[in-house]
């Protein structure tokens, strides 16, 4: 079975400074990895995904994941954040051949602050 | 705008009493699956449907039911409710092969 360690609870941070949240995953097989978004009062939203080729994956407004297989870790990085940036940050992995079974488990998520 | 639908946004019900959660989907998606979110333990999947009348137990399915009778919605049923089970309920889709869910903005209900 599959499982994901965020290693930050929380992560303060200065409006523009570079971030950078930990994820880690468990898995005997191949996988695929994801990071989604939740704005306050809000459902989770896609960030970006890593399902093949490059292993570096990039978002619509900056963010940044790479899959590093022999480091187990799907590390997701800004390299200047803004204050519309808080929110919390879930790592999610699902089995990539698992036969029909799409089902993703998450980790317990980063809240990420930006102060200005 | 494609979307999930949950009924609602907020719910206060009582111990021991049947509660539906209902959730729709306009994109067509064959999956659908229910989550509850809890402060410091993330998501936790509770059952989720690959089609049709059919549904298969996530991780922490006791105490909570589903029913997928039409292609577009998933109902999670808790059959008796408990104070324990005050959660936010998250539902979302996915289309077969795709692995990109789409949330609903989430149900939080306090059983009192």
């Amino acid at each position: 079975a599959q499982s994901v360690t965020q290693l930050d609870s929380q992560v303060p941070v200065f409006e523009e400074a570079p971030v950078e949240l930990r994820c880690n995953y468990s898995s005997s097989v191949s996988v695929y990895l994801f990071w989604y978004v939740q704005y306050p009062n809000q459902g989770l939203q896609l960030l970006l995904k890593y399902l093949s080729g490059s292993t570096l994956v990039e978002s619509i407004n900056g963010f940044e994941a790479e899959f590093n297989k022999s480091q187990t870790s799907f590390h997701l990085r800004k390299p200047s954040v803004h204050i519309s940036d808080t929110a919390e940050y879930f790592c999610a992995v699902s089995e990539s051949d698992a036969g029909g079974s799409e089902k993703l488990v998450f980790g317990k998520g980063t809240k990420l602050t930006v102060n200005p | 705008d494609v979307k999930v639908t949950q009924s609602s946004r907020y719910l206060v019900k009582r111990t021991g009493e049947k509660v539906f959660l209902e959730c729709v989907q306009d994109m067509d998606h064959e999956n659908m699956f229910w989550y509850r979110q809890d402060p410091g333990l993330g998501l936790r999947l509770i059952y989720f449907s690959y089609d049709v009348k059919m549904k298969e137990k996530g991780d922490i399915p006791e105490g909570y039911s589903v029913s997928r009778e039409k292609k577009e919605r998933f109902s999670l049923i808790l059959e008796s409710a408990s104070t324990n089970q005050t959660s936010m309920y998250l539902c979302a889709s996915s289309s077969a092969g795709n692995y990109g869910y789409t949330f609903g903005s989430g149900t939080r209900l306090t059983v009192v």
